[in-house]
């Protein structure tokens, strides 16, 4: 099986612009969850879509959005770019997605943002 | 104080050491207790997880989880060069949310 895709791989955007990353999840999998990794706060859940619904949201400002599409694949969506949001942003696809077994996520190679 | 507390590191031993990663934690209601590795340039993976309390050994990896003082460990036998990685570890309640600690950086030095 074909793990999780994320394109595109490197971005470079400015101040105030818009940005949508996409996330293709493991054949299957109906769970899709992103994650911010930075250097100084580490990996931050995102947001989780399950089933087209968002079910699972963490603390990030509304500028941060996401949805899911009936194969499963994933997009967010930054607006009104900041130099903070540049990161490494995940994508990650769960097989178990309502069970404990949840906590087996498979990551994507990520989609590193530059903010300048 | 935040959900999850690691230790970032740098950690660089000698081939062949034991290692030894921790976390703490604050949140009373995490049941799995995961450990994800992290090479450089790619995605984490899962590398072990705990369900509650106790030890769980794989190979030259152990996870151990003590609730009662919420820390978990993960502790590297033998340690190889292919080890090198940023260990992360995760834990999960019952609301399908996952919350990792910062990551420490590991090198295994031949």
């Amino acid at each position: 099986k074909a793990g999780v895709t994320q394109t595109p791989r490197y971005l470079i955007k400015t101040r105030g612009q818009q940005v949508t990353l996409s996330c293709s999840p493991i054949s299957g999998h109906r769970s899709v969850s992103w994650y911010q990794q930075t250097p100084g706060q580490g990996l931050q859940f995102l947001f989780e879509y399950f089933s087209e619904t968002q079910r699972n949201k963490g603390n990030f400002p509304g500028r941060f959005s996401g949805r899911q599409f009936s194969n499963s694949r994933s997009e967010m969506n930054v607006s009104t770019l900041e130099l903070g949001d540049s990161a490494l942003y995940l994508c990650a696809s769960s097989p178990n997605p309502t069970s404990g077994q949840f906590y087996e996520q498979y990551f994507g190679p990520g989609t590193r943002l530059t903010v300048t | 104080q935040k959900e999850v507390e690691q230790d970032p590191g740098p950690l660089s031993v000698p081939e062949g050491a034991i290692v030894s990663l921790n976390c703490t934690y604050s949140n009373s209601a995490f049941q799995y207790f995961m450990w994800y590795r992290q090479y450089s340039r790619k995605g984490p993976e899962l590398l072990m997880y705990t369900y509650s309390s106790g030890n769980k050994e794989d190979g030259r990896f152990t996870a151990q989880v003590d609730k009662s003082s919420k820390y978990i460990s993960l502790f590297i036998r033998d340690s190889q060069p292919s080890d090198s990685a940023t260990y992360l570890c995760a834990m999960m309640g019952s609301n399908y949310k996952l919350t990792f600690g910062k990551g420490t950086l590991l090198t295994v030095n031949p």
